[in-house]
């Protein structure tokens, strides 16, 4: 079992739709972060919390919107959504920022926008 | 020139065989690199760490690096039909990279019964 865990394990959302993934840890892991992965590619980095702050952007589209109102939680909001955000989404975590550590993966979100 | 780079696949091994996957990465300030390995429609699962020049074992699986060449590998020893699933190769970014984890591309593994 993960200890990293994430909600809901699918969703499919129109385009118009409002939703958000949730992921919550209790490692006391004091970054969290979030990635995108398409079929067959790598998982690609979107966010990186540090302490409860926004540590890490990677240009992602305000689309995307990510929260983390404490250290054990992090959402990730999502609106106006297109087809090719399809993805699966990952969350992890980690005892440092500084990556010493490995990261901890959660189960996943498949997203499907429709 | 990409940051980590994988042995691209995919391999396919005999049951009972070695399996052997390789890694090379481009920055010289990395200090920590991971092995994940990944089910099709899962989640990464971290299999292996390896901080220091040299071998590290943990059941079936070696970890080998060696910073001067700038080489990480992954030994599966006696390779299972459980072990088919494509493995990421993660090294740290360092703080030239802002301490990001890149990740290869993977390399798929399928175990012949």
């Amino acid at each position: 079992d993960t200890e990293v865990t994430q909600t809901p394990k699918h969703l499919v959302m129109g385009m118009t739709n409002k939703k958000s993934l949730k992921c919550e840890q209790h490692m006391g892991h004091r970054a969290m972060y979030w990635y995108k992965q398409k079929a067959k590619k790598p998982p690609e980095l979107m966010f990186v919390y540090s302490y409860e702050k926004l540590s890490i952007n990677e240009s992602v589209p305000s689309r995307f919107s990510p929260e983390c109102p404490n250290s054990s939680l992090l959402n990730l909001h999502l609106h106006a959504l297109q087809p090719e955000d399809s993805a699966l989404y990952l969350c992890a975590s980690s005892q440092d920022r500084q990556g010493i550590r490995p990261l901890h993966f959660g189960n996943g979100t498949r997203l499907t926008v429709t | 020139q990409k940051e980590v780079e994988q042995n691209s696949g995919p391999l396919s091994v005999p049951e009972g065989a070695i399996a052997s996957l390789n890694c090379t990465y481009s920055d010289r300030g990395s200090q920590s690199f991971f092995w994940y390995r990944q089910y099709s429609g899962k989640s990464p699962e971290l299999i292996m760490s390896i901080y220091s020049n040299g071998d590290k074992e943990d059941g079936r699986f070696t970890a080998q690096l060696n910073k001067a060449s700038q080489y990480v590998s992954l030994l599966i020893r006696d390779s299972q039909p459980s072990d088919s699933a494509t493995y990421l190769c993660a090294v740290n970014g360092g703080r030239s990279n802002d301490y990001k984890l890149s990740f290869g591309a993977g390399t798929t593994v399928t175990v012949r019964a």
